[in-house]
């Protein structure tokens, strides 16, 4: 089944403490993104890769960091994590190209 | 610079109504346009796409929308609304700037009422 599969579902982690949100599809697209949904405020952009060792900066980059050196992974960073950082996010990924993307389940974040 | 709007945070509809979901853009360039849907504790799944082929564009369980340019509109339509259809829906915009770039709305919260 093609997919996106992110991990985990659910964090609930502490202020500071360095963690990693897993990324993986499995439809050989060469474009990831990582979004974070907030309400009120829809999807924002916090970094994509157009391809392997190709990443860079969405609309909201800040304090997070990402990699991408195999293809179907993408994973997304956050090397000391903080409070405005508790939200649900999403990583998608998709052709080239005006398509459409698909989308992971998500991985709800908070940060205490 | 590119912007989505959607109007219309929350939506109700009855049964069997008709389904109005607002989406006005803003772009320089023809822009390619989308509309998501996201079920509840769900990721967004992709409901349509105009890529300027046909302005009217179907989609899955039984949406459309059509672009008008004039308007810069691409407002998203469903005949009956069913039970089933009660979730948020974005629209989004990619623009080809020399990379595709993607901005979504705010998102609707559709609600259908028995």
């Amino acid at each position: 089944e093609a997919q996106v599969t992110q991990n985990p579902r659910y964090l609930i982690t502490v202020t500071g403490k360095k963690l990693t949100v897993t990324c993986s599809q499995n439809m050989n697209h060469e474009y990831m993104s990582w979004y974070r949904q907030d309400p009120g405020l829809g999807l924002r952009q916090i970094y994509y890769s157009m391809n392997v060792e190709v990443t860079d900066k969405g609309d909201v980059p800040e304090g997070y960091k990402v990699s991408r050196k195999e293809k179907r992974n993408f994973p997304l960073i956050l090397e000391s994590p903080s409070p405005n950082q508790t939200s649900l996010y999403f990583c998608a990924s998709g052709d080239q190209g005006p398509y459409g993307y698909t989308f992971g389940s998500g991985t709800r974040l908070t940060v205490v | 610079a590119q912007s989505v709007t959607q109007l219309g945070s929350h939506v109700s509809v009855s049964e069997g109504a008709l389904v109005l979901l607002r989406c006005n853009y803003s772009s320089s360039v023809p822009p390619y346009l989308f509309w998501y849907v996201q079920y509840p504790n769900q990721g967004l799944q992709l409901l349509l796409k105009y890529t300027s082929a046909a302005t009217l564009v179907k989609g899955i369980n039984g949406f459309e929308a059509e672009f008008k340019k004039s308007e810069t509109s691409f407002h998203l339509t469903k005949p009956s609304a069913h039970m089933s259809d009660a979730a948020e829906y974005f629209c989004a915009v990619t623009r080809n700037t020399g990379g595709f770039k993607t901005i979504f709305g705010a998102g609707t919260r559709l609600f259908v009422k028995a």
